[in-house]
C-alpha cells in the first residue's frame, strides 16, 4: 500500500476525449509532482507544485493541464492527447525542506493508453 | 546538464548472493542522491537517501555509499532474496531551490532478478 493514491489505475481514451488523473496524499506534504514514464525508461518530470503554486513546468505541451486545488490533491487534466502520450503517469509528494533531506513518496501511477 | 548512468542494465543472481548496483553522475555538485525500487507496473519506493555531506546510509540489508568527488554511488544488497527482484533506480538532486522541493534526474535503472 502506498501513501499516495492515484486514480484511476488504468485509463483508455480517444484523442478527442477529455479526462483527468487524480492524486491524493494525507501526509501533510506541501510539494507535489507529476512524472511521465515510458516503458523501460526513467520517470521524466512534468510539473512541480510547491504550496499549491506551480513551481516547475518542464515545457510540457498544453494538452496537459495540472491543477492543485488544495494541499492534499493534485489533478492532471488531459485533452486532445496523442498516441505518443501513452505512458505510466506517476504522482509524488514530499515535504518542503530547504535542507533537501526529504524523500519523495510515489503513487502506483495511472497507466494511460491513447487510441 | 546532469547525466545519470546505471550499470549493469540487468542482473540475475542466485538467492543468497551479495550484490552491488552502480550509479554514476556527471556533475559532482549534487545535493543528495536517492535510491528507489520499482516493481513492474508500479510506482517507486524510496529505499535510501544520502545527503551530499554523507558517505553512506544503511537500512536493513541495504547499504548505499556516495563518493561525490568521483561521481559514484553504489547500492549493496546483502543476502539477496527473490522478493528483491525489481528495477532499482538512482536519482540525483543537483541543487537547492528556494521552493524546497526535490528536482531530480533519474538513471535508467538496473533490473534485478534473484533466482530461488
Amino acid at each position: 500500500d502506498t501513501e499516495v493514491t492515484q486514480t484511476p489505475k488504468h485509463l483508455v481514451m480517444g484523442m478527442t476525449n477529455k479526462k483527468s488523473l487524480k492524486c491524493e496524499q494525507h501526509m501533510g506534504h506541501r510539494a507535489m509532482y507529476w512524472y511521465k514514464q515510458k516503458a523501460k525508461k526513467p520517470p521524466e518530470l512534468m510539473f512541480v507544485y510547491s504550496y499549491e503554486k506551480l513551481s516547475i513546468n518542464e515545457s510540457v505541451p498544453s494538452r496537459f493541464s495540472p491543477e492543485c486545488p488544495n494541499s492534499s490533491l493534485l489533478n492532471l487534466h488531459l485533452h486532445a492527447l496523442q498516441p505518443e502520450d501513452s505512458a505510466l503517469y506517476l504522482c509524488a509528494s514530499s515535504q518542503v525542506s530547504g535542507q533537501g533531506n526529504q524523500p519523495q513518496h510515489f503513487g502506483d501511477g495511472t497507466r494511460l493508453s491513447i487510441l | 546538464k546532469q547525466e545519470v548512468t546505471q550499470i549493469p542494465a540487468a542482473l540475475s543472481v542466485p538467492e543468497g548472493e551479495n550484490l552491488v548496483l552502480n550509479c554514476s553522475f556527471t556533475d559532482s555538485a549534487i545535493y543528495n542522491l536517492q535510491w528507489f525500487r520499482q516493481d513492474p507496473g508500479k510506482g517507486l519506493t524510496s529505499l535510501l537517501l544520502i545527503q551530499s555531506s554523507q558517505r553512506e546510509q544503511t537500512s536493513g540489508r541495504l547499504n548505499a555509499s556516495l563518493d561525490k568527488s568521483s561521481g559514484r554511488s553504489t547500492l549493496y544488497i546483502a543476502a539477496s532474496q527473490p522478493g528483491d527482484s525489481a528495477t532499482y533506480l538512482c536519482a540525483v538532486r543537483l541543487s537547492v531551490n528556494s521552493g524546497g522541493y526535490q528536482k531530480v534526474t533519474f538513471g535508467i535503472g538496473t533490473k534485478l532478478q534473484v533466482i530461488p
